[in-house]
């Protein structure tokens, strides 16, 4: 079936680092999605991507689709304490199926 | 107010036991589904559907039954329960099912343990 493979699997940080975590797949996919999951929550989304080539910020976040459409990244810019969770990537293949595919997760920890 | 909301959060039950999570969305969406978070945090849709007509079946099993009473709910029951079913489940929604700009959004949870 369809994967996504996302790294880096956790990273522990200095407040006031930037971050990038990554997501590759190995077919096309029209939609990424970049979720963030508090302890006890349910995934949040922050940053929805729908052409590639497409560069979305919000706030201190940068979303990029990639132009072969199998990758995606995210960018946290001078990190904070409450940047801390576990970062989802979700790509919905090309298709039509409405299904969302997730990436592993990347566990985040900031450092005050 | 909470878009998509689920109930209950926390379930506690044994094994053999039949129980069901409720999910409710208030954003006129047409799209719902069920996901489920496992132990290394991976998740993965088991359901999905669209004005109340079952779209995606993810090899489930049969003793999980999802129910579609209107396209604002989706509730999901479950037979005779087993150990391997602990888990979160989590219920989210969409405006359509697929296509170009379909976004999910996520209830907060349910976590399931079975004992």
């Amino acid at each position: 079936g369809q994967q996504l493979n996302q790294s880096p699997q956790s990273m522990f940080i200095q407040e006031g680092e930037d971050v990038s975590m990554n997501c590759t797949s190995s077919s096309i996919f029209n939609t990424w999605l970049w979720y963030k999951q508090d302890p006890g929550e349910g995934p949040v989304l922050l940053i929805a991507l729908y052409k590639a080539g497409e560069l979305t910020s919000n706030g201190r976040l940068t979303a990029q689709f990639g132009i072969t459409r199998k990758d995606s990244f995210l960018n946290i810019s001078a990190s904070i304490p409450s940047d801390v969770g576990i970062y989802f990537c979700a790509g919905q293949p090309s298709g039509n199926t409405g299904k969302l595919i997730f990436g592993q997760g990347t566990t985040l920890q900031v450092k005050p | 107010d909470t878009a998509v909301s689920q109930t209950p959060k926390y379930l506690v039950t044994q094994m053999g036991n039949d129980k069901s999570i409720k999910c409710e969305q208030n954003l006129g969406h047409d799209t719902m589904y069920w996901y489920k978070q496992d132990s290394k945090k991976f998740l993965k849709i088991m359901f999905s559907y669209n004005n109340k007509e079952l779209i995606i079946n993810e090899t489930v099993p049969n003793r999980f039954s999802p129910k579609s009473p209107d396209k604002a709910h989706l509730n999901l029951h479950i037979n005779s329960l087993e150990l391997g079913d602990s888990a979160v489940y989590f219920c989210a929604s969409s405006s359509t099912h697929g296509g170009i700009g379909n976004t999910i959004y996520f209830g907060e949870g349910s976590w399931l343990t079975v004992v």
